[in-house]
């Protein structure tokens, strides 16, 4: 019973396309997030979606579109696909703001431009 | 500019003894740290935290350190265990910023039976 889930979990794909991940959560949390972990192994935040609403945009292109059409999902739309998109990108949910809540990981979408 | 820092990409230790893995930090604004653990094709998951009003927080087998002075935090694991083998991330917050979390670049942890 996976707390938080993400599809695909592999993506190949050419330059210039557009593709979508989905994340869904069941933790009943009311913050989501997208983290992206490049080649160099850092992991990054992107967005975060507190009921719904973005609350973190941390200067990603705008060929990125987050979308949260509820609480307990936040998809991530990339148009114009490059080959610099290559990455991991992992969605994370946690119980709204402040220190001490633990952030839940989802498997990860590895998304390979070709 | 690399807020946090794992100066060791890998660390091997043998079965049953200690793991220490090490952190460094450079924005003195963080006031929370976490561990995760990560194994291969699948998402960070939550090992342990500290508060930076604490110096060291255990739970079992795990125990983190914090050097706020040093700007520095650790874990240690032990005994170590093969399953424990795995790739191991600090990452720091700031309250205010909310859940906003700053990784490492992690550390390949290698328990050997």
């Amino acid at each position: 019973d996976t707390a938080v889930s993400q599809t695909p979990k592999y993506l190949v794909t050419q330059m210039g396309n557009d593709k979508s991940i989905k994340c869904e959560q069941n933790l009943g949390h009311d913050t989501m997030y997208w983290y992206k972990q490049d080649s160099k192994k850092f992991l990054k935040i992107m967005f975060s979606y507190n009921n719904k609403e973005l609350i973190i945009n941390e200067t990603v292109p705008n060929r990125f579109s987050p979308k949260s059409p509820d609480k307990a999902h936040l998809n991530l739309h990339i148009n114009s696909l490059e080959l610099g998109d290559s990455a991991v990108y992992f969605c994370a949910s946690s119980q709204s703001f402040g220190s001490g809540n633990t952030i839940y990981f989802g498997e990860g979408s590895w998304l390979t431009v070709v | 500019d690399q807020q946090v820092k794992q100066n060791s990409p890998s660390l091997s230790v043998q079965e049953g003894r200690i793991s220490i893995l090490n952190c460094d930090y450079t924005n003195s604004m963080f006031d929370y740290f976490l561990w995760y653990k990560k194994y291969p094709a699948e998402g960070p998951t939550f090992l342990i935290s500290i508060s930076s009003i604490k110096d060291k927080n255990e739970d079992g087998r795990f125990t983190v350190f914090l050097n706020k002075s040093a700007k520095h935090l650790s874990l240690h694991i032990v005994p170590s265990q093969p399953g424990d083998s795995a790739v191991y991330f600090c990452a720091a917050r700031v309250e205010t910023s909310g859940s906003r979390l700053t990784f490492g670049e992690g550390t390949q942890l290698t328990v050997n039976p």
